[in-house]
């Protein structure tokens, strides 16, 4: 049984580049959830699907984050033109349907941009 | 919208003593509560969760909650701390259909030995 998996585990990359990160959820599970954590600060959410569909965005998605889940099944989160305050983890969720409000984590990806 | 807040951004204990982080949360619903751990350089796992079931909750490692509704708040505790207790705490609040799960600011705890 594997958990939630998210590569890469730590990217750099300099300012203006772009960078995508993956997320493979829990079989079976039907909802992936994106979160963004910075140094000292709690999770904070960006966006979640239910199987294919992106149900809801946060405002802090501005326009150069994009996220997809295209098969329902893996997800991806791509920042285009990255720039300093992009640096962050990037967490990985999921869930199961009819569970118990349980959300699965990932250990994260961690962006640094330079 | 639903919120939580962490009072304390930082606990110190002594090992063996009582470990209590507070979490006060808003909710327009009843409210699916969770705490979460995080060691260093590792994803969040799940300590405990209150669904709206017995408002005494216990999990992992010695860990229990009581959710308060009068009081807003559901405080972690655990009557002694271990050193390997050492790590980030998150409170969590969600709706119960979990559309989005909201965490708090998070507080280190420190065990001295």
């Amino acid at each position: 049984d594997t958990g939630v998996s998210q590569d890469p585990r730590h990217k750099i990359t300099k300012r203006g580049q772009n960078v995508t990160f993956r997320c493979d959820p829990i079989s079976e599970h039907n909802r992936l959830y994106w979160y963004r954590q910075t140094l000292g600060q709690g999770p904070e959410f960006l966006t979640y699907f239910q199987n294919e569909a992106q149900l809801e965005k946060s405002r802090l998605l501005s326009d150069r984050f994009s996220a997809e889940r295209p098969k329902g099944s893996f997800s991806t989160l791509e920042i285009q033109r990255t720039e300093q305050g992009d640096s962050a983890m990037y967490l990985c969720a999921s869930s199961p349907p009819r569970g118990t409000g349980e959300l699965f984590f990932g250990e994260g990806s961690r962006l640094t941009v330079l | 919208a639903q919120s939580v807040t962490q009072l304390g951004s930082h606990v110190s204990v002594s090992e063996g003593a009582l470990v209590l982080l507070r979490c006060n949360y808003s909710s327009s619903v009843p409210p699916y509560l969770f705490w979460y751990v995080q060691y260093p350089n590792q994803g969040l796992q799940l300590l405990l969760k209150y669904t709206s079931a017995a408002t005494l909750v216990k999990g992992i490692n010695g860990f229990e909650a009581e959710f308060k509704k009068s009081e807003t708040s559901f405080h972690l505790t655990k009557p002694s701390a271990h050193m390997s207790d050492a790590a980030e705490y998150f409170c969590a609040v969600s709706d119960n259909n979990n559309n989005d799960m909201r965490f708090g600011a998070g507080t280190r705890l420190t065990v001295k030995p």
